[in-house]
């Protein structure tokens, strides 16, 4: 199975700063990676599809970029709300992976 | 409107056995993708399970031979049956729908149902 390892394990950043976050995949995906994000007591929310679309609700400070084993999430200028944990996942092989997630969190 | 939900978790004892339920409503479980993704307390997510039309099935390699999908399509309901279970099929279970068209994803998630193995 397709191993993600997501880096780092913890972001302490302050609102407004930029958050870049990073998942490596043990072989190829092509783009078929997806992002999530969770909140405390909440299920995941599809954030980015195919690796750099963002998803219906999400805001533009969202972006997605990378293709084949190296992806990254930015969030360009943290807000509140972005304060969370997010997961890749890949979509290109049987059965399906997660990472092991990036909490962001406020310094 | 789309939902899914959860049923059948509980407390059972190691080496015990459990069913899930996933109820649909919105969407037709015959013509979805629908998986099981777990959440141990205070980890990551971890995919187990799906199925498809045409029966496709697949399950991660750490439930394969112990957990078994299947689905009813009178009730339009998909099931995860749990033998064998340990201590770290400890989670909340979610029931999700996959995507794999425009926005390639899981784009509905149930609420959850709370499955603990312990003596």
């Amino acid at each position: 199975e397709i191993v993600l390892t997501q880096s780092p394990a913890t972001l302490s950043l302050s609102p407004g700063e930029r958050a870049t976050l990073s998942c490596r995949a043990s072989q190829s995906v092509s783009t078929k990676l997806a992002w999530y994000q969770q909140k405390p007591g909440q299920a995941p929310r599809l954030l980015i599809y195919d690796a750099s679309n963002r998803a219906t609700g999400f805001p533009v400070r969202f972006s997605g970029s990378g293709s084949g084993t190296d992806f990254t999430l930015t969030i360009s200028s943290l807000e509140p709300e972005d304060f969370a944990v997010y997961y890749c996942q890949q979509r290109s092989n049987w059965p399906l992976t997660f990472g092991g997630g990036t909490k962001v969190e406020s310094k | 409107e789309v939902q899914l939900v959860e049923s059948g978790g509980g407390l059972v004892q190691p080496g015990g056995s459990l069913r899930l339920s996933c109820a649909a409503s919105g969407i037709t479980v015959i013509t979805n993708y629908i998986s099981w993704v777990r959440q141990a307390p205070g980890k990551g997510l971890e995919w187990v399970s799906v199925i498809y039309s045409g029966n496709g099935i697949h399950y991660a390699d750490s439930v394969k031979g112990r957990f078994t999908i299947s689905r009813d399509t009178s009730k339009n309901t998909v099931y995860l049956q749990m033998n064998s279970l340990r201590g770290d099929d400890t989670a909340v279970y979610y029931c999700a729908r996959e995507w794999f068209g425009e926005s390639n994803g899981i784009d509905v998630w149930g609420q959850g149902t709370t499955v603990t193995v312990s003596s």
